[in-house]
């Protein structure tokens, strides 16, 4: 059964440094999203893509934040400068196309800054 | 604005008892309805969806929710749980106008099934 794979599964990095989060969607899929989750909080919407651009992105995704399709196969999300309060799980997911079908979630990225 | 609520955060029940996990939603506009599972270091799974038709939708492993418009509830229920059931759940909202089909979670139900 195809799905959606994100490496690292944990990345540990020092505040101020940049970190790439990557994400391989399943390969027909036309919709791309991100999302996180602070432990102990609920799952937040980051930013969705569709057709090489970001379709719509929450408050959270500041400037700091920004994402990829490099190659037509890899997802990317960029934290230029991390900050303490960026540790948190970061999600991708793909969807086939729009709201009408169902959004495949990747196992996770946990994302540590010290 | 939409959100998302569910009461409970966790949830403990013994092995072949009935469950209910509540999830209230608001929005002003129309919305789909979605309950995800997250079982320990996996991603999230869909278990089961409400777009239309319907109000009571099942999943395959004896889950069903009853989508009722006039409480703005969409509660997830089995009847007899298991074991292997335990896990963190997730209600979600996605408003049917617009395209960018983002999800509105709730903060989650941790449900702990005992022996």
């Amino acid at each position: 059964e195809p799905e959606v794979t994100q490496t690292p599964s944990h990345q540990v990095t020092q505040m101020g440094q940049e970190v790439i989060l990557r994400c391989v969607p399943i390969s027909n899929h036309l919709y791309f999203y991100w999302y996180r989750q602070i432990l102990g909080q609920k799952v937040e919407f980051l930013v969705s893509f569709y057709n090489n651009e970001i379709s719509e992105k929450s408050e959270i995704f500041d400037d700091q934040f920004s994402v990829e399709r490099p190659d037509g196969s890899n997802f990317t999300l960029k934290i230029r400068s991390t900050k303490l309060e960026d540790s948190a799980m970061y999600f991708c997911a793909s969807r086939l196309n729009g709201i009408y079908t169902e959004a495949f979630f990747g196992q996770g990225t946990r994302l540590t800054v010290v | 604005a939409q959100s998302v609520t569910q009461l409970d955060s966790q949830v403990p029940v013994f092995e072949e008892a009935p469950v209910e996990l509540r999830c209230n939603y608001s929005s002003s506009v129309s919305v789909y309805l979605f309950w995800y599972v997250q079982y320990p270091n996996q991603g999230l799974q869909l278990l089961l969806k409400y777009l239309s038709g319907s109000t009571l939708v099942e999943s395959i492993n004896g889950f069903e929710a009853e989508f009722n418009k006039s409480q703005t509830s969409f509660h997830l229920r089995k009847p007899s749980v298991h074991i292997s059931d335990t896990a963190e759940y997730f209600c979600a909202v996605n408003t049917v106008s617009g395209n960018t089909g983002k999800l509105i979670f709730g903060q989650g139900t941790t449900l702990q099934v005992k022996p």
